[in-house]
């Protein structure tokens, strides 16, 4: 599976968008995109996926780049319950996912 | 409950000892999958079932680690001989049958913590 590169922190004001940003130039053309957050000492939580269109739901959005080489995921309007770890992952299998280090997200009021 | 189940939430052992870990998924998830988070790390994939098919072992770390899955529902990781690098937290998910596309959300459990003395 392709590696990911994301930034280790990042901080974003309460109610502001937070933006994560994630390299996957290696990404091969059956990969998916996947996010997910951990939030301290609980497990880890699906956010969203996409293949090569941008995708929304209730929670995020995704949007990935034309070449594919990198995504954003989009928290429209950070609460304090957003602060974690966000794992951008990419994979064939949606099992062995490879979580790395992850972004750790801090939203202060 | 309707979230992944998972116990003992806290095991404190000593090395050389043997442990079970178990999970009980959603009910009706017919995919079921084992990862370990050791200490400031992420997630490392060990173990997956699908259904009836034969599980995924490739991400079993060495032959003291072993996983069965009975009836489809509940399954049980064991560790023989605990070592102190072991010492993690082991966590569960389980998905529904995926879609054409083969793609799902991961459920996941609260985990277990193991720390091995």
């Amino acid at each position: 599976d392709a590696k990911t590169t994301q930034p280790p922190s990042m901080d974003c004001a309460e109610g502001r968008a937070a933006n994560l940003p994630c390299n996957h130039s290696t990404i091969s053309g059956n990969e998916y995109v996947y996010w997910y957050r951990q939030i301290h000492s609980q497990g880890p939580q699906y956010i969203i996926h996409g293949l090569k269109n941008n995708e929304t739901n209730e929670m995020a959005s995704l949007i990935i780049t034309e070449d594919r080489k990198s995504s954003t995921l989009i928290l429209p309007h950070a609460t304090l319950r957003d602060t974690a770890v966000y794992y951008c992952i990419v994979s064939v299998n949606d099992y062995k996912l490879s979580f790395g280090a992850g972004t750790t997200v801090t939203v202060r009021a | 409950g309707a979230g992944v189940s998972q116990s003992p939430s806290n095991k404190v052992t000593e090395k050389g000892k043997d442990v079970e870990l178990r999970c009980d998924p959603i009910s009706g998830h017919t995919a079921l999958y084992w990862y370990r988070q050791s200490l400031g790390q992420g997630l490392e994939f060990l173990i997956y079932f699908q259904g009836n098919s034969a599980p995924d072992k490739s991400g079993l770390p060495s032959d003291r680690f072993s996983a069965e899955r009975t009836g489809g529902s509940v399954s049980t990781l064991t560790i023989q001989r605990t070592q102190q690098e072991d010492s993690a937290v082991y966590l569960c998910a389980s998905s529904p049958l995926r879609f054409l596309t083969g793609v799902g959300e991961l459920f996941f459990g609260e985990g277990s913590r193991l720390t091995v003395l």
